[in-house]
């Protein structure tokens, strides 16, 4: 697998700011994606990061509220936007196709809590 | 996005037994499945992962595929305090790896 870092790891932000999560893998991968776990739920695909290109979102998600970047193939960000209360979840950045390995990892994941 | 269902409640089981959980899912054409291992407070981790029809071991672990029966199951053999946590079932929507997550199902070992 790869390692992944994810910064921050939480924070707790005021409502109507944005927030921007970073997301480093040690080695470069294929694919890297965005999910949102809502507390005690699991985790849904908000997009995926296309490299060099616009994200793919999922349905119920837009790149107006969560705009993407991923610049290079180790690299990605996410920003919540305009946040209100609803958007603390913990959000978690996923890689796939590195060397040796096919399968989905996660980072650590960011705890968000806005207030 | 797919769905995928695992209805069982919290499973409490004592230590060195077997716990089995399941998991079916919605779309025909999926391919590959996966388990995975959340601890409270802590990302999920891949436990297992299995893409052909029948049974597949790691360790104390064995994942069974059924893709007529639209089914995945884990199995837990020897249970110990350590499996207590939450495991996710997860299949690729389309081949890149676009997972949709089940609801997950607690397990809780008793010494």
């Amino acid at each position: 697998s790869a390692v992944i870092s994810q910064k921050p790891s939480r924070d707790i932000c005021q409502r109507g700011t944005s927030l921007t999560i970073q997301c480093q893998v040690d080695s470069q991968v294929t694919m890297m994606f965005w999910y949102r776990q809502q507390p005690g739920q699991s985790l849904t695909l908000i997009a995926t990061a296309n490299q060099g290109s616009e994200a793919t979102y999922e349905s119920g998600f837009v790149i107006d509220k969560f705009p993407i970047s991923r610049p290079n193939l180790t690299f990605s960000t996410l920003t919540v936007s305009n946040m209100s209360p609803e958007d603390s979840s913990i959000y978690l950045c996923s890689v796939a196709g590195g060397q040796g390995f096919t399968e989905a990892f996660f980072g650590q994941g960011t705890r968000l809590t806005v207030v | 996005q797919k769905e995928v269902e695992q209805n069982s409640g919290p499973l409490s089981v004592p230590e060195g037994a077997i716990a089995s959980l399941n998991c079916t899912y919605s779309d025909r054409v999926s391919q590959s499945f996966f388990w995975y291992r959340q601890y409270s407070g802590k990302s999920p981790e891949l436990i297992m992962s299995i893409y052909s029809n029948g049974d597949k071991e790691d360790g104390r672990f064995t994942a069974q595929l059924n893709k007529a029966s639209q089914y995945v199951s884990l199995l837990i053999r020897d249970s110990q305090p350590s499996d207590s946590a939450t495991y996710l079932c997860a299949v690729n929507m389309d081949g890149n790896n676009r997972l949709a997550f089940g609801k997950g199902n607690q397990v809780v070992v008793i010494p």
